[in-house]
């Protein structure tokens, strides 16, 4: 089992609905989970944090997190072409890979909302 | 806040050439830096991690001595590419962080083109 997994898609939306991102991470002592987003040919760019069970909102974008699945998600709401990019899930790495805690990242799923 | 400069953006020289990139946390002290590697319509590949005034640790499969990693100060980490060939062609992203647990600020990213 991968560290984190992530559906590639591609994932399409329409303009205004809602787009889905799911991610599952296999360590069960993680605290910390990152959303990054990543336009092409750029680097990623950090849009959500989220460390406790439940739901986080920051403007249209939702985290959710449930430890005892091993799954956060983010939803995108009223979804904009300008939110068209890969969508990086990252975990921090257990403790047994040291003091520094490198994040594993997700290989990403590729969104695109049509106008 | 939270602003990392990578400098470079972008450099395209000759087989056999070396090559310095830099990496700059601008309002914030990183006692971490990451260094990343991103092939065409890959995810992420964490390169090495570097503490300010330690030696960097490298990933498995990652030459340290191809690839120099220089963390002299809180706010500046350097990377090297030494002898540099077509193969080391790639997209090379920093990050960094201020303590665990706290998410990773990456920079613009470099555009290594090896002829």
């Amino acid at each position: 089992q991968k560290e984190v997994e992530q559906n590639s898609g591609p994932l399409s939306v329409p303009e205004g609905a809602i787009a889905s991102l799911n991610c599952t991470y296999s360590d069960r002592v993680s605290q910390s989970f990152f959303w990054y987003r990543q336009y092409s040919g750029k680097s990623p760019e950090l849009i959500m944090s989220i460390y406790s069970n439940g739901d986080k909102e920051d403007g249209r974008f939702t985290a959710q997190l449930n430890k005892a699945s091993q799954y956060v998600s983010l939803l995108i709401r009223d979804s904009q072409p300008s939110d068209s990019a890969t969508y990086l899930c990252a975990v921090p790495r257990g403790i047994s890979s040291g003091s520094a805690r490198q994040l594993t990242f997700g290989s990403g799923t590729q969104l695109t909302v049509l106008p | 806040g939270a602003v990392v400069s990578q400098h470079p953006s972008r450099v395209i020289c000759k087989s056999g050439t070396s090559v310095k990139i830099e990496c700059r946390s601008l309002d914030f002290q990183a006692t971490t830096m990451f260094w990343y590697r991103q092939f065409p319509k890959q995810s992420l590949m964490l390169m090495a991690t570097s503490n300010e005034g330690s030696k960097a640790t490298y990933e498995q499969g990652v030459e340290k001595d191809k690839f120099l990693i220089n963390h002299a100060s809180l706010t500046l980490s350097t990377l090297t590419v030494t002898s540099a060939h077509p193969e080391d062609s790639s997209f090379y992203i920093c990050s960094a962080r201020t303590d665990q647990g706290q998410p990773q600020h990456f920079g613009d990213g470099t555009r290594l083109s090896i002829l």
